[in-house]
C-alpha cells in the first residue's frame, strides 16, 4: 500500500539528547514537509523540501535539522538547542503541483 | 503578521445548521488553496480544494477571493459527525505549505 509512515508513534527522551524521527514515504512525491502542532493549536511549518538534496526552513526551523539524500526519506532531527520539543510532530509529502498533501500519522515526542 | 489567519471560533451549532467561516492569506504569490479537516489527535485529512469559481463537494461549499485574500468553507446541513477542527491551507509557488491555527466547530443534538 501507498503512503507515508512516521516512526515511532510515541517518543521519550530526556532533556538534552538530541533525537531523531523518521518519515519514509512511497508515494513518489517530490515535496515532503514536517510540522509541529502544540495542544490546541495549529500546524507550525518546520522545514520542506522541494528535491532530493535541496530544503528550506520553515517558520520555526531553530533547534531542528533534516537531510534530503534519498526521495523517499526526509528524517528530522530535534536538537538539545530546541527549547520545548515536547509537541506532536507531522510529516507531510505531495506532488509538485501539490493537489494534495498527505499524512503520517504522526510522533508524539516527550522531553523530560 | 501570520501567513494564514482563521477565525479560531467555537462554533457551536445545532444538528441541521448553517455554519460558516472565513480565512485570510498574506502572500499574494500563494497559488493553490485547501481545506483540511482535524480529528482530535489525528493526522489532518484533506476536505476539498478551493478553486477560484468557488467550488461544492455535497454538503459542503468553498470559496476563493483572490483580490481581497480570503478563503471561505460553509457547511450545511450540519451533521454530528462535522464535528472537528478545520484548517485553512495555502500553497505559495514556492512549494511552501501553510496552515491556519483551525477552526473548531462542535455540533450538538
Amino acid at each position: 500500500d501507498g503512503g507515508i509512515t512516521q516512526s515511532p508513534k510515541y517518543l521519550f527522551r530526556k532533556e538534552g539528547q538530541n533525537v531523531t524521527l523518521s518519515c519514509e514515504q512511497n508515494l513518489n512525491h517530490d515535496a515532503m514537509y514536517w510540522y509541529r502542532q502544540d495542544p490546541g493549536q495549529g500546524l507550525r511549518l518546520i522545514y520542506y523540501s522541494q528535491i532530493v538534496n535541496d530544503f528550506q526552513k520553515g517558520d520555526i526551523a531553530e533547534g531542528y535539522s533534516v537531510s534530503r539524500e534519498k526521495k523517499e526519506s526526509f528524517p528530522l532531527t530535534v536538537t538539545s538547542a530546541q527549547k520545548n520539543p515536547t509537541a506532536f510532530y507531522l510529516c507531510a509529502s505531495s506532488t509538485r503541483d501539490s493537489r494534495e498533501a498527505f499524512f503520517g500519522q504522526g510522533t508524539r515526542l516527550t522531553v523530560v | 503578521r501570520k501567513e494564514v489567519e482563521q477565525d479560531p471560533g467555537p462554533f457551536n451549532v445545532p444538528e441541521g445548521a448553517t455554519v460558516a467561516f472565513n480565512c485570510t492569506y498574506s502572500n499574494s504569490a500563494s497559488q493553490s488553496f485547501f481545506w483540511y479537516r482535524q480529528d482530535c489527535r489525528k493526522e489532518p485529512k484533506l476536505l476539498m480544494s478551493v478553486y477560484s469559481s468557488g467550488n461544492e463537494d455535497g454538503r459542503f461549499t468553498a470559496q476563493l477571493n483572490r483580490a481581497s485574500q480570503y478563503i471561505s468553507l460553509l457547511i450545511r446541513d450540519s451533521k454530528l459527525s462535522d464535528s472537528a477542527t478545520y484548517l485553512c491551507v495555502v500553497l505559495r509557488n514556492d512549494y511552501k505549505l501553510s496552515f491556519g491555527a483551525g477552526t473548531t466547530v462542535t455540533v450538538r443534538a
